[in-house]
């Protein structure tokens, strides 16, 4: 299995600009994670959706952020405008939420760089 | 979720044992323990669970005490590439899907 991949890998954009970061889960995963890590606040949740619905977005900064999962193998995160206090690193993560435990599987992350 | 207690940091002689505590005092009966690690630049990686025995895969051994009140994280013969943030987490699992990162133990494995 390839794992979790996210793309892009690095983002530079200038302030204002609009941002998307996107997301394969591993195949079977029904449940998916948006993650942000900074050094000031650690690693945050964004949202988690489970069988493509969004369940939980409280983690979400702002409505300058949105997340939509259109289907099973793909989501998207956009910040609508970005600002330089967006910079970070972003995650995406997967599990399958069948069983008891909810072991979750990280993607490689994309870092932005807001200017 | 409980909350756990790890130490900040820790250094390995390559080849070694790494042996990184945890303590879970209030750790509830249906709780699992997570350990996950990171490694510079790379997204966290799950390594082993365990609910109340103790559990070995590929990666790794973990030891959970008989209270359940601390747990050892064994990786059995360390390595450079064991260089990482180490997190130990508690988490329901089921409906409860959150997993709270804190800040982790730095191990360094040394050469």
């Amino acid at each position: 299995d390839a794992g979790v991949i996210q793309s892009p890998r690095h983002e530079v954009t200038e302030m204002g600009q609009e941002v998307t970061l996107r997301c394969k889960p591993i195949s079977g995963h029904n449940s998916l994670f948006w993650y942000r890590q900074t050094m000031m606040r650690g690693l945050e949740l964004l949202i988690y959706f489970n069988n493509n619905v969004p369940i939980d977005d409280s983690g979400m900064p702002e409505d300058r952020f949105s997340a939509k999962m259109p289907n099973a193998s793909f989501s998207t995160l956009k910040i609508q405008p970005s600002e330089p206090r967006d910079s970070a690193v972003y995650f995406c993560a997967s599990s399958f939420s069948g069983g008891r435990s909810r072991e979750q599987y990280f993607g490689p992350g994309t870092r932005l760089t807001v200017t | 979720d409980a909350k756990t207690t790890q130490p900040t940091s820790m250094d390995c002689a390559e080849g070694r044992a790494a042996n990184l505590p945890c303590n879970h005092s209030t750790i509830s009966g249906n709780e699992y323990v997570y350990w996950y690690r990171q490694i510079h630049s790379q997204g966290p990686q799950y390594i082993i669970h365990g609910l109340k025995n103790n559990e070995t895969n590929e990666m790794a051994s973990l030891i959970i005490t008989e209270d359940r009140k601390s747990s050892t994280l064994i990786l059995p013969h360390a390595t450079l590439r064991d260089t990482a943030v180490y997190y130990c987490i508690v988490n329901s699992g089921g409906s409860n899907y959150k997993l709270t990162f804190g800040k982790g133990t730095l191990l360094t494995v040394n050469p």
